[in-house]
């Protein structure tokens, strides 16, 4: 198993430019989301997915879209990039409900200039 | 904002030594978890404590659970210098159809050979 899969690792952006980090996981969890993480802030939740064709909100959704059209898959879009989302992001997964251990991946270091 | 804060922001102590961080919270919970992240990578799940259990151990790990006063504490003993890493608690919670794990800003725990 690949356990959760990100990409890309790294990734430089221009102010505008529209990208969408891939999230995919193996294990067949129901559980998916996105976390970034900035300096000195932890992790912030993103948007999340209880299993396919379902997402919500996290604590800091603005200029980010996702979709999960798969159990296995979860992208994260950023439609307009700005420098305010220069960050670590992070996808994560897990079995429902919540007494399972919740896989990370290695995270995507974006830079948007 | 935030569910969990870690106290304290940075912890330096000597191989061998016990370290002690805490964790506290504003809501209701249904679990409590700790994560590791060593410098550079993703967060490895440690262990969950459930909102009814009061403490739980894993291997050199003590994690205690104090609903009245909606704080948690995780005691490493004797510790090596591969424990040095960020700690970070997590609360989740689940109603109805929502469902959110949320994190503190992390504890850096260095540990000096």
């Amino acid at each position: 198993n690949a356990g959760v899969t990100q990409t890309p690792k790294f990734q430089v952006l221009k102010t505008g430019q529209s990208m969408t980090l891939q999230c995919a996981q193996d294990m067949n969890h129901e559980y998916m989301s996105w976390y970034r993480q900035d300096p000195g802030m932890g992790l912030r939740l993103i948007h999340y997915s209880v299993g396919a064709g379902i997402t919500d909100q996290g604590e800091v959704p603005n200029g980010y879209n996702v979709s999960r059209s798969t159990t296995e898959d979860f992208p994260l879009r950023l439609l307009s990039a700005a420098p305010s989302q220069t960050s670590v992001y992070f996808c994560a997964s897990s079995y429902l409900p919540f007494g399972n251990t919740i896989y990370f991946g290695e995270g995507s270091w974006l830079t948007v200039v | 904002s935030q569910q969990g804060e870690e106290d304290p922001q940075a912890l330096s102590i000597q191989e061998g030594e016990n370290a002690t961080m805490n964790c506290s919270y504003k809501t209701s919970i249904n679990n409590l978890q700790w994560y590791r992240q060593n410098s550079g990578r993703g967060l490895v799940h440690l262990i969950l404590i459930r909102s009814n259990e009061r403490e739980k151990h894993s291997g050199r790990l003590r994690v205690t659970l104090d609903t009245s006063k909606k704080s948690s504490s995780l005691l490493i003993t004797a510790s090596r210098a591969a424990d040095t890493a960020s700690y970070f608690c997590a609360t989740f919670y689940s109603g109805g159809s929502n469902y959110k794990l949320t994190f503190g800003k992390g504890t850096l725990l260095t540990v000096n050979p």
